[in-house]
């Protein structure tokens, strides 16, 4: 079964902080992996996506990673800012007829001042 | 440009009564995804579109739910009888072709509540 898992379920940390969030997928035939945001009651606001033939992507404070053999992927958010309080998900998708995402079920990041 | 829609954003609703959501996605993307966000679950696939076209629709949870799409834009996801347990955050999503592995954008979602 395709299984993905996020560690940790919630973190907090102060201010300025460099920190990681870890995602880890069961099979590592993935076609791309996309990292997202979601603030209370809101959408998905997509961050990063890392096609599997790419070892990472970089979006201003943000670089995400991939690294298929060990069915891992992190999200790197550097000096953390107050306004980075969200939760964030990743999801796997393995294509295939309907390329349907499989997310994980995120971890919930504070970021305190 | 414009992202994708969904409407309405809240619906509350009595247990029993059928209940319409819409999804508006990008223009030109032909992928349309329906999915489900339940208190403490994470996000659950609903049902898949490519075109007006719907190949597989095992993941709907029951026959309760139904979706369509026409002229390979709006969609529609329909529950009738609605339970308890169909109180959750369903959210629609869009991406320029379903096969291939395209980025999909999500709307806002619609906050089902069923009393």
């Amino acid at each position: 079964k395709q299984e993905v898992t996020q560690i940790p379920a919630a973190l907090s940390v102060p201010e300025g902080e460099n920190l990681v969030l870890n995602c880890s997928f069961t099979d590592s035939a993935i076609y791309n992996l996309q990292w997202f945001r979601q603030d209370p009651g809101k959408g998905l606001t997509s961050l990063l996506l890392i096609q599997s033939s790419q070892r990472e992507q970089t979006s201003g404070r943000l670089n995400a990673s991939l690294d298929k053999s060990s069915g891992r992927s992190t999200l790197y958010i550097a000096a953390s800012q107050p306004g980075d309080s969200a939760t964030y998900l990743c999801a796997a998708n393995y294509g295939g007829s309907q390329g349907n995402l499989i997310f994980g079920k995120g971890t919930k990041l504070s970021v305190k001042p | 440009g414009a992202g994708v829609s969904q409407s309405p954003s809240n619906k509350v609703t009595e247990k029993g009564k059928d209940v319409e959501l819409r999804c508006d996605p990008i223009s030109g993307h032909t992928a349309l995804y329906w999915y489900r966000q339940s208190l403490g679950q994470g996000l659950e696939f609903l049902i898949y579109f490519q075109g007006n076209s719907a190949p597989d629709k095992s993941g709907l949870p029951s026959d309760r739910f139904s979706a369509e799409r026409t002229g390979g834009s709006v969609s529609t996801l329909t529950i009738q009888r609605t339970q308890q347990e169909d109180s959750a955050v369903y959210l629609c999503a869009s991406s320029l072709r379903g096969q291939g592995g395209h980025e999909q954008y999500f709307g806002p979602g619609t906050r089902l509540t069923v009393t």
